[in-house]
């Protein structure tokens, strides 16, 4: 089992809706939670850092659940330009600087 | 401000060919980091250097593979006897303190290395 799966998607959604990922990690003792955008053939960028209180960023939501061990991501009012990989990353607590990322998952916004 | 650069951004190499790739850190950045991305998966950590300290290299698929960065700045990452399933894009991430223990910084990416073998 990977230490953190994501639904590869794609997830092709219309203009405007709301849409959400969900990404499971297996080490309980995972120390911090990240999402990064990966659009095609770019780098990673930060999206956001992922708190046990859950935050908010604009049109961005993200929650983590320690008890079920998953993070998530729900983007309402979805544009164009949401279209992009979603790359789920977790730290271990051993070596915080060593980023594990998900498989990513892809989002397709269609006008 | 300039981001963290990478060069070349493609390389066509010949199987059992030897690879050097570069990486400049964002000016300041004491954390260097080395991850490999195959197509469709996410990238996987390689090696993590502190100035010029290689603290990590648990990554690093084989002895083929070397990292170094003798000044702590640039930093370079060398494959040696290339094989096809080293093709990939190699990223380079960097923060701006040491990381470790219970500080997460967050890590700035280059736009990678695209290399493929044949």
């Amino acid at each position: 089992r990977k230490e953190v799966e994501q639904d590869p998607g794609p997830f092709n959604v219309p203009e405007g809706a709301t849409v959400a990922f969900n990404c499971t990690y297996s080490n309980s003792a995972s120390q911090s939670f990240f999402w990064y955008r990966q659009d095609c053939r770019k780098e990673p960028k930060l999206l956001m850092s992922v708190y046990s209180s859950g935050n908010e960023d604009g049109r961005f939501t993200a929650q983590l659940n320690r008890a079920s061990q998953y993070i998530s991501l729900l983007i309402r009012d979805s544009k164009l330009s949401d279209s992009a990989t979603y790359l789920c990353v977790v730290t271990p607590t051993s070596g915080t600087y060593k980023y594990i990322f998900g498989t990513g998952t892809r989002l397709k916004v269609l006008a | 401000g300039a981001g963290v650069s990478q060069s070349p951004r493609y390389k066509v190499a010949k199987r059992g060919q030897d690879v050097a790739l570069r990486c400049d850190p964002i000016s300041g950045h004491v954390s260097l980091f080395w991850y490999q991305q195959a197509l469709g998966q996410g990238p996987e950590f390689l090696t993590y250097f502190q100035n010029e300290a290689q603290l990590d290299k648990s990554g690093l698929p084989s002895d083929r593979f070397f990292a170094e960065r003798p000044e702590g700045s640039v930093s370079t990452l060398k494959i040696q006897r290339t094989q096809q399933e080293d093709s990939a894009v190699y990223l380079c991430a960097s923060s701006f303190r040491p990381s470790g223990g219970a500080a997460v910084q967050t890590q700035y990416f280059g736009p990678g290395t695209r290399l493929l073998v044949l």
